[in-house]
């Protein structure tokens, strides 16, 4: 019964290098998300992934963020040429599949990845 | 486009003392609502959530939240406060069309004093 876990805890990187940030999700949960708390614009949505559907990609920020899922599973947050303001912490959550209790079932959050960009 | 105000960024209460946190939504629908706690360097932890029917909802640690569709408000609230209730409360409002993203308020910091 593990919960979602991320992996790195901590990442420092400098400025114009790619990073990637990994979320292993609740096993059996079909949702996936990806968060943003950064502390001038507090928790923001970046994307969202339900089976095998096409994610909602509207979150992101720019085209240099990127997000894949592998055999529904595993999720890596890939961001390109980084920037200082891309210094936040990065949250995962997973969920049951839509409906399982009879509406949006509940997002349970990784620990995140505090993302540091000099 | 659904948003979530917080207008207290900070509150401080006394150990024992009764707690209310604000949250305001904005949405075209009854919309799902929850409040999350964070603690320092933790993730966020469910406290409740309301869906639909009884507007009095009861969650964990002692916190409840009540709906109010009038005042498009779900505030929070606690009888009486531990210690251990210290960190940063969040609400968040989702819509009912089977994309689960969840907008957030900006969150409210907690502090208890003896």
């Amino acid at each position: 019964g593990a919960g979602v876990s991320q992996s790195p805890s901590n990442k420092v990187t400098e400025k114009g290098k790619d990073v990637e940030l990994r979320c292993d999700p609740i096993s059996g949960h079909t949702a996936l998300y990806w968060y943003r708390q950064s502390l001038g614009q507090g928790l923001e949505f970046l994307i969202y992934f339900q089976g095998n559907s096409a994610p909602d990609k509207s979150g992101l920020p720019s085209d240099r963020f990127s997000a894949e899922r592998t055999g529904g599973s595993v999720s890596t947050l890939t961001i390109q040429r980084t920037q200082q303001e891309d210094s936040a912490v990065y949250l995962c959550a997973s969920s049951a599949p839509w409906g399982t209790s009879g509406g949006a079932d509940t997002q349970y959050f990784g620990p995140g990845t505090r993302l540091t960009v000099l | 486009a659904q948003s979530v105000t917080q207008p207290d960024i900070h509150i401080t209460v006394s150990e024992g003392a009764s707690l209310e946190l604000r949250c305001n939504y904005s949405y075209g629908a009854t919309p799902y609502l929850f409040w999350y706690v964070q603690s320092p360097g933790q993730g966020l932890q469910l406290l409740l959530k309301y869906f639909s029917g009884d507007t009095l909802v009861q969650g964990i640690k002692g916190f409840e939240a009540e709906f109010k569709r009038s005042q498009s408000s779900f505030n929070l609230r606690k009888p009486s406060v531990h210690w251990s209730d210290a960190a940063e409360y969040f609400c968040a409002v989702g819509a009912q069309d089977g994309n689960e993203k969840l907008t957030f308020g900006t969150g409210t910091r907690l502090t208890i004093i003896p």
